[in-house]
């Protein structure tokens, strides 16, 4: 089975731009997350899909939103980009998804916000 | 929220010594997740802990439970150049989602040859 897969693998983008990042699961996974990480703060939990419905949300601001299409691919956006953005973009998907399950990482996008 | 903290945040080894981290969670947890990312890689699911007390190995890594559930462990035995990495606990939020996995903020093991 392909593994998840991210695209792009790196953006650079300036402070107020908008961006889409892209996430295709492993065949047959209903479940995808999001996380953002930085040295910092770690992994930090974004938002997580199922069956095109997001089914909970971290404690990021509005400009961080997604979405899941009926063939589980899943994409998120950030608008109004700022410099604290830039990080890497890890999606993950899960068959069921919650955290009974196993989660299968992507490669992940790295975001530069300059 | 709940919170899951690692410690240490950093260890350096040297090849063949042991190296344990460890994971405490302020909730008690249903379940417990352990990954282990490679530097410039990303997390790759290593071991789900459910019961009470569990202990469960892996080769030289040896993963354990608390009692109750709020505590787990992991150790590596002699450790080796390819154990480098950070490794992550993960539980269940406590917020009453069951979708959302709280990431601890890892140790990083670096391994001098």
């Amino acid at each position: 089975k392909a593994g998840v897969t991210q695209t792009p693998r790196y953006l650079i983008k300036t402070r107020g731009q908008q961006v889409t990042l892209s996430c295709s699961p492993i065949s047959g996974h209903r479940s995808v997350s999001w996380y953002q990480q930085t040295p910092g703060q770690g992994l930090q939990f974004l938002f997580e899909y199922f069956s095109e419905t997001q089914r909970n949300k971290g404690n990021f601001p509005g400009r961080f939103s997604g979405r899941q299409f009926s063939n589980s691919r899943s994409e998120m956006n950030v608008s109004t980009l700022e410099l604290g953005d830039s990080a890497l973009y890890l999606c993950a998907s899960s068959l069921l998804g919650g955290s009974s399950y196993e989660q299968y990482f992507g490669p992940g996008t790295r975001l530069t916000v300059t | 929220g709940q919170q899951v903290m690692q410690i240490p945040q950093y260890q350096h080894v040297q090849e063949g010594e042991d190296f344990t981290t460890y994971c405490n969670s302020s909730t008690t947890l249903s379940n417990i997740q352990w990954y282990k990312q490679r530097p410039g890689g990303h997390p790759v699911f290593l071991i789900q802990l459910v019961k009470s007390g569990e202990v469960k190995k892996q080769k030289r890594l040896t993963f354990q439970f608390g009692e109750a559930k709020k505590n787990s462990s992991l150790h590596i035995t002699a450790t080796q150049t390819t154990d480098v990495g950070t490794y992550f606990c993960a539980g269940p939020d406590s917020g009453g989602s069951n979708y959302k996995l709280t990431f601890g903020k890892g140790t990083l093991l670096t391994v001098n040859p």
